[in-house]
Order: structure tokens, then sequence, then C-alpha cells
């Protein structure tokens, strides 16, 4: 059972250029989320899918969007990356949405340095 | 807009003694509160939630209070081990933003 996965792990990426982080849940989870942590701020909501067909805005979604073609897939595109977007990105699923009293189950990040 | 503030500072415990991190909220209490454990280079892991209308939740060696009055959980690891040492979040869901909100987390070091 893998869980959550996430690629790449890594990635250097030079300022304008577009790049997407993948994430795939086998739990058949309905919600999905992207959060970035940078130290000192903790988690921050970038963008969730509460189904798959549907998305929406977290806290900090400038600059980032998802599609959500299905149960399984929920990927973050960064259309132009800049600097201030080098941070760990992580993937996180939960069987329902927050205020079903769900516990969200976390991918194992992506490191992005965007020089 | 809601704040969420854990201790920033690292928390260093001798080995066996009991670990108490603290989770401070601003404005309107969460429906539920979340703890999480992060190790280094890993995503968070799922500790334990509980409810607004609940004071205490325990699981084996942890335990957390919810404070309503104080706008605080206390987040306790008794007979604590080194093995212990880690990152540990914080999580609140407001029910009217349905969403949940992490803080920064404080790091916990449990020596020998």
């Amino acid at each position: 059972i893998a869980g959550i996965t996430q690629a790449p792990t890594s990635q250097i990426l030079a300022a304008g250029r577009r790049m997407t982080l993948r994430c795939t849940q086998d739990m058949r989870h309905n919600a999905m989320y992207w959060y970035r942590q940078d130290l000192g701020l903790g988690l921050r909501l970038i963008h969730y899918s509460n189904t798959a067909g549907t998305t929406g805005k977290g806290e900090v979604p400038d600059g980032y969007s998802v599609s959500r073609a299905n149960t399984d897939d929920f990927p973050l595109t960064l259309a132009s990356a800049v600097p201030s977007q080098t941070s760990v990105y992580f993937c996180a699923s939960s069987v329902g949405q927050p205020n079903s009293y769900n516990e969200q189950f976390f991918g194992p990040g992506t490191r992005l340095t965007v020089l | 807009s809601q704040k969420i503030e854990q201790n920033s500072e690292a928390l260093n415990i001798q080995e066996g003694k009991t670990a108490t991190l603290t989770c401070n909220y601003t404005n309107y209490s969460p429906a539920y509160l979340q703890w999480y454990r992060q190790d280094p280079g890993r995503g968070p892991v799922f500790l334990l939630l509980i409810r607004e209308n609940e004071k205490e939740k325990r699981k084996e060696r942890l335990k957390v209070t919810f404070d309503t009055t104080l706008k605080q959980s206390l987040f306790h690891i008794t007979a604590s081990q080194p093995a212990d040492s880690a990152t540990y979040l914080c999580a609140l869901l407001y029910s009217s933003a349905s969403k949940i909100i992490f803080g920064s987390g404080t790091r916990l070091s449990i020596r020998p």
C-alpha cells in the first residue's frame, strides 16, 4: 500500500519555467490538498479538492493551479516559477471534507528550489 | 483572520519526563483540533483529534486537552523517549471555512 506518492522528490528550477508537481493516492479518498511549508510559517494551504471534478483556493493560491480529473491524481502546476515559490510542497488527502472530522494523510513532500 | 500560535522555540526534555506542548488560537473556537507529528524530511502524520465539546482525549502515552475558555490546547507525552523527538503540529478546523489551518509547529527533543 503506497498511500500518497509525490514526484519529483526534489527539483531545482529556473525562474520563469513551468513546473508540475505530481500527487497520486491509492486510498480512494475524496478530498485532496496541496500545502507549502516554509520555515517559521508552517503549512499553508494552496489549493484543495473536495471531490473529483471540483477544486478550490486555499490561503496562498496565487501563481499555482490545480486540476482533479479523477479521484487518484491531483497535480499542482506553477505556470511561471518565481524564487518566492521555493519551498517544500506536501500533498495530502482525507476520506471526506475537513468538516467531517477527517484526518489528513500526507505524502513525502517535494523540495522545490527556484533560482 | 484566525491565528494559531505554537511555541517556536525547541523544547528539550529529559527522557522519562512528561513533555507538554502548547497550541493557542485567536478569535472564535474551532470545531475540532488535531495534532500531527513530523519527522525531518517527511510529511506530517496524524496523532489525535479532539472535538470542541471534548475536554480531554488520550491515546497510549499521549494526552490532548482542549480549553475553549483559554483558547488553548495542550499536548502531553508521558514517559517520553528519544524516539518521541520530532516536530509537533497542531491544526484547527473552523467549520465555517471548512478548511484546516496549521500551526508552525514545536520541535521536541528528548535527551537520554
